[in-house]
């Protein structure tokens, strides 16, 4: 079992549709949550990070943990074309520069 | 601007050859790692250095090689020794947690 799962999609949908994208972990020290947004042939950038459980708004983005049930989320509101691009989950354990998990991402396309 | 440069963007190399990426930063961040990223597995941690003149070994690291001279830069060098080198390879930087990871462009290489 991979310590990072995500479903690699790809996910379909209209323009202007809320989207939730998700992940789950089996690391109960993982304490930073991070989301990355990937276009194509480029390198990831980071959207938002956030530390432990609760929620985190971005203007149309939110992010959600949830260590209890170890499930993060990213909520996309409002969704866009340029929103199309695969999303990667990212956790550590820990502060400094401790190991950066990833999830494989999740391919995500906006139709307009 | 601040950034990581990665070069060059796309590189073809016969097999048995090695092969060196480069990549540069002007972030004045201390820590710099590579990655390499194929369809359906997501991102892999090859090496990483928190140091200049440090550097460990990551989760695929045979095959490869790093060198940390100075802080800016972290070359990463594909050995004959690799098996499947062809990929896309990705350097990244930070500063410590709770930031992510500054990731560059990338390199795809094609080893034919």
């Amino acid at each position: 079992q991979k310590e990072v799962e995500q479903d690699p999609g790809p996910l379909s949908v209209p323009e202007g549709a809320i989207v939730s994208l998700n992940c789950t972990y089996s690391n109960s020290a993982f304490q930073y949550f991070m989301w990355y947004r990937q276009y194509s042939r480029k390198g990831p950038e980071l959207l938002m990070y956030t530390y432990s459980s609760g929620n985190k708004e971005d203007g149309r983005f939110t992010a959600q943990v949830d260590k209890s049930s170890k499930y993060i989320s990213l909520f996309i509101r409002d969704s866009q074309p340029s929103d199309s691009a695969t999303y990667l989950c990212a956790m550590s354990e820990a502060g400094g520069y401790q190991k950066v998990t990833f999830g494989i991402g999740t391919k995500l396309q906006v139709i307009p | 601007d601040g950034g990581i440069t990665q070069s060059p963007k796309y590189l073809f190399r016969k097999e048995g050859q090695n092969v060196t990426l480069s990549c540069e930063q002007n972030l004045n961040h201390d820590a710099m790692y590579w990655y390499r990223q194929d369809p359906g597995q997501g991102l892999r941690l090859i090496y990483y250095s928190q140091i200049v003149n440090d550097f460990q070994k990551g989760d695929i690291a045979e095959g490869y090689s790093v060198s940390r001279e100075k802080k800016e830069s972290f070359p990463l060098t594909v050995t004959s020794a690799q098996k499947n080198p062809t990929a896309f390879y990705l350097c990244a930087s930070s500063i410590p947690a709770p930031y992510g990871y500054t990731f560059g462009s990338g390199t795809r290489l094609t080893v034919v």
